[in-house]
């Protein structure tokens, strides 16, 4: 089957750093991707891992392990506009098409 | 450059009636895709396209369902008869290839069916 997980809520400080993680089981993988969400709008790209390891994009990494079926995205210097949802999305290729799985999202709370 | 619109922003309708939803993706792109996301859960992928044909529609519900790309630029999904638990916000993505092609997504259409 296709599964993925993420905690549903996070907490933290502004200035500060949070790690959100993601664990997936999925038949075809072909890349895991973390969109962010604020309320009413559209889901907006953030960094995507094909490959081991980490990525790294100004205050956003992402690492992937799919050896362990995990990713995580780190977000460093928190701010209160980081407030949002994470949504963490494998694009699965078991099928005919480059269809995304989607978690279902981690809400992020910075707080002053 | 343009991203990915949808129309409307929020539909209001009652049980049996039709709605149609419209996805103007980024100009170029060929793949469309559908998802929604109904209250609680997570988002859904409902079907994929390239250019006006249908690649993909594993995730259609039933066939009350019903997308076309006439002419491979926008998309409709129109949904006849509307049932209560069709409620819930319809995303449009585009992306320019397949493959490893970022998916860029629409703000969605909110419906709401009483």
């Amino acid at each position: 089957g296709q599964n993925i997980d993420q905690p549903t809520e996070m907490t933290a400080t502004e200035g500060a750093i949070v790690q959100i993680n993601c664990t997936y089981q999925t038949s075809g993988f072909n890349g895991l991707f973390w969109y962010q969400q604020h309320a009413g709008e559209a889901p907006t790209f953030l960094s995507y891992n094909v490959l081991d390891g980490l990525e790294e994009k100004g205050r956003f990494s992402s690492f992937l392990s799919r050896s362990k079926g995990y990713s995580y995205l780190l977000l460093k210097e928190l701010q209160m506009k980081d407030s949002a949802s994470y949504l963490c999305a494998v694009r699965d290729m078991s099928g005919s098409s480059y269809k995304l799985i989607f978690g279902s999202g981690t809400r992020l709370l910075v707080r002053p | 450059e343009a991203g990915v619109t949808q129309f409307p922003s929020h539909s209001v309708i009652e049980k049996g009636q039709t709605v149609t939803l419209r996805c103007d993706p980024i100009s170029g792109h060929d793949n469309l895709y559908w998802y929604r996301r109904v209250m609680g859960k997570e988002i859904k992928f409902l079907l994929h396209f390239v250019k006006e044909s249908k690649q993909d529609e594993s995730g259609m519900p039933n066939n009350r369902f019903l997308a076309e790309r006439t002419g491979g630029t926008y998309s409709t999904l129109k949904v006849q008869p509307a049932e209560l638990e069709d409620s819930g916000v319809y995303f449009c993505a585009s992306s320019q290839g397949g493959g490893l092609a970022i998916q860029y997504f629409g703000a969605g259409t909110r419906l709401s069916v009483l």
